[in-house]
């Protein structure tokens, strides 16, 4: 069954303390992988999508970069504003028409 | 386009009885998806249309919980019978399946969520 785990639980940095978070995964056939971002009370917010091993994105201090079994969001320097929750989901299966499957998040604080 | 709605936005309602949260997606998403989260917790995949059609159907959902999207735009999703486990926020997102200046990013747009608390 296709399985999305992300560590670690929480993470608590300070401001300007770079670090990364990762999402490994189990699936039957990638066909995309997904960080969002979720502010308390509100749907997540999309950030990128990865395709294929190899790949990297970036926007602002976050950068997502993908292998064959897992992902890292690398946040460098970050701000208070930064803090969030960070979630990884993953379509899978032979089409793009098929579900999309969260894991339990990355619960993020930067302290000033 | 004002984005995702989902209402209501809060529902409080005892063991029992029957509830129904309606979706509206971004008008030109073809897509639409129905999650529910728990505190702490990512959102569990419910279902997902496209246009009309109910393409997948969680296995862990109970045949109380039922969706529909009639005519392909707005949705409803209804549980029937509430228990104290269905307490949770229910999102609804959207997207497109038509790759736009060459690339989809899969991206799904979320809704604020309709939460719901069974007494």
């Amino acid at each position: 069954e296709d399985q999305v785990t992300q560590s670690p639980e929480a993470l608590r940095l300070q401001e300007g303390e770079s670090s990364s978070l990762n999402c490994s995964y189990t699936v039957s056939g990638l066909r995309g992988l997904f960080w969002y971002r979720q502010d308390p009370g509100k749907g997540p917010e999309f950030l990128f999508t990865l395709y294929s091993a190899g790949e990297e994105k970036e926007k602002e201090r976050l950068k997502a970069t993908l292998t064959k079994k897992e992902s890292f969001l690398h946040i460098t320097a970050p701000k208070p504003e930064d803090s969030a929750t960070y979630l990884c989901a993953v379509r899978s299966g032979y089409s793009s028409a098929s579900k999309i499957i969260f894991g339990s998040g990355t619960r993020l604080s930067i302290r000033p | 386009d004002t984005g995702v709605s989902q209402d209501p936005r809060h529902k409080i309602t005892k063991r029992g009885q029957n509830v129904t949260f309606r979706c509206d997606p971004i008008s030109e998403h073809n897509r639409l998806y129905w999650y529910r989260q728990t505190l702490g917790q990512g959102p569990e995949f419910l279902t997902y249309f496209q246009n009309e059609a109910q393409l997948e159907k969680s296995r862990l959902l109970s045949d109380r919980f039922s969706a529909e999207r009639p005519k392909g735009s707005f949705s409803t999703l209804e549980i029937q019978r509430t228990e104290q486990g269905d307490s949770a926020m229910y999102l609804c997102a959207s997207s497109s399946s038509v790759a736009v200046g060459g690339e989809n990013t899969g991206e799904l747009f979320f809704g604020e969520g309709s939460r719901l608390t069974v007494l």
